[in-house]
């Protein structure tokens, strides 16, 4: 089984700053087809989670630019720009390589 | 656009069998795999397992052995079951597909007695 891990649990963060959470995966993502099978998923209290970013880096229909996505192999890393008060939920990393799993959840919070 | 619309009992007793239904509408449902994913209160996400159009399925090894998903490809469906529920399996049951692409809008589960 792949196992995610998140951090920081909790990210304060001022309107209009920046906020980054880490992922990392027990083994690689690369999939055999060549692919990473990263996502970073944001959910809002009481809605169901919402695709922000798949395959590392790319940004589902919809998503504002100020949220972007890096990373390769085991290590990831979501990055919102100029933080929103929309912003403010659980943001979880997810690996669809093998099956899926999900990271723990960082909370972003407006300080 | 893809859609998830899922449906099914939300307040079950300890040892009966939890039901859930998902219907796709737009999008392929022979393209993907479909998945359950539940959410205990207040914490996180857990993969339950996933079905193809074929019936081809993968279960989270700790819950396999109470679990069935199956598909009904002429109503582009997929349903869940998890048997002998306990307190433990309270949670917020979702379905999605194209990899978390798509989610359905949840259904709070509870057991209680």
């Amino acid at each position: 089984d792949i196992v995610m891990t998140q951090t920081p649990l909790s990210s304060p963060v001022t309107l209009g700053q920046s906020a980054s959470i880490s992922c990392r995966s027990s083994q690689s993502l690369v999939h055999s087809d060549g692919n990473t099978y990263l996502s970073w998923l944001q959910q809002r209290p009481g809605q169901p989670p919402r695709l922000l970013i798949y395959k590392i880096s790319n940004r589902f229909s919809g998503v504002p630019d100020r949220f972007s996505g890096s990373g390769a192999g085991t290590d990831f890393t979501l990055k919102i720009s100029r933080v929103e008060a929309e912003d403010v939920g659980v943001y979880y990393c997810v690996q669809a390589t093998q099956f899926l799993s999900f990271g723990g959840g960082t909370k972003v919070e407006i300080k | 656009q893809v859609q998830l619309q899922q449906w099914g009992a939300g307040l079950l007793k300890p040892s009966e069998t939890l039901s859930l239904t998902c219907g796709v509408y737009g999008g392929s449902f022979s393209a993907y795999y479909w998945s359950w994913i539940r959410q205990p209160p207040g914490r996180g996400l857990e993969w339950i397992g996933e079905i193809n159009h074929s019936g081809s399925t993968n279960y989270n090894p700790s819950l396999k052995s109470r679990i069935t998903i199956s598909v009904d490809t002429s109503k582009n469906q997929f349903s869940l079951k998890l048997s002998s529920v306990t307190a433990a399996d309270t949670a917020v049951y979702y379905c999605a597909g194209y990899t978390t692409k798509y989610w359905g809008q949840g259904t709070l589960v509870t057991v209680s007695s």
